[in-house]
């Protein structure tokens, strides 16, 4: 089953403007991943926040975390054609080794 | 390094018949895990393996089987398949072995249709 929800399911921006997207899950975790998925193909790690940080940045992503609200925002500034791809926030929780998948938000850029 | 590889990439299998996909990890990673993706139940975790040994289970039929090898390398079975079965099967690995760390590297995935 899935942890939790992604929102929006779908977000069409033009270039250049920001994207942002929420992923909320249930249950405690030990951190929390996105990935990009470029049309039904492999999925591309792109940033990880553990459960004891509230924000990360990796070049043009900024993650944030809010554990009281079991919420998750990525923000990719200056967007380009090329992000456009499905987004999956994905959770670690106890001791298991596993990736629990939000439902995704698919983002597309227009030039 | 070279990255995750999966073999076959495509798949077109009947009903009833089994199938086995394989993985390659990253070089040096010795977590491999397995997920299924389809348009309804999104990604969802099949197994984990490390050192030979399945430490997870997703919840999948028992029909859903792998393996390790002493190289790192796994396999995923799938027998008498249904028509549900079709999906894109990743493969990712991880070197990682903290938990708060844990962080996975995909494969191109294997399409598999079951018609």
């Amino acid at each position: 089953s899935q942890q939790g929800e992604e929102d929006p399911q779908a977000l069409s921006i033009q270039e250049g403007e920001n994207a942002t997207m929420n992923c909320s899950y249930k249950t405690s975790i030990n951190n929390l991943q996105w990935y990009r998925q470029n049309s039904g193909r492999g999925l591309v790690h792109l940033i990880l926040i553990r459960s004891n940080e509230r924000e990360k940045h990796s070049g043009r992503l900024r993650v944030t975390l809010d554990t009281s609200k079991k919420s998750s925002s990525l923000l990719i500034t200056a967007s380009r054609a090329a992000d456009t791809a499905s987004y999956f926030c994905a959770t670690v929780r106890g001791s298991a080794r596993q990736l629990t998948f939000g439902s995704g938000t698919q983002l597309t850029v227009l030039p | 390094k070279a990255g995750v590889t999966q073999t076959p990439r495509y798949l077109i299998k009947t009903r009833g018949q089994q199938v086995t996909l394989s993985c390659s990890p990253i070089s040096g990673h010795r977590s491999v895990s397995w997920y299924q993706q389809t348009p309804g139940q999104g990604l969802q975790f099949l197994f984990e393996y490390f050192s030979e040994t399945q430490r997870n289970k997703g919840n999948f039929p028992g029909r859903f089987s792998g393996r390790q090898f002493s190289n790192s390398r796994s396999e995923m079975n799938v027998s008498t398949l249904e028509l549900g079965d079709s999906a894109l099967y990743l493969c990712a690995s991880s070197s990682k072995t903290r938990v708060d760390s844990y962080e996975q590297y995909f494969g191109p995935g294997t399409r598999l249709t079951v018609t």
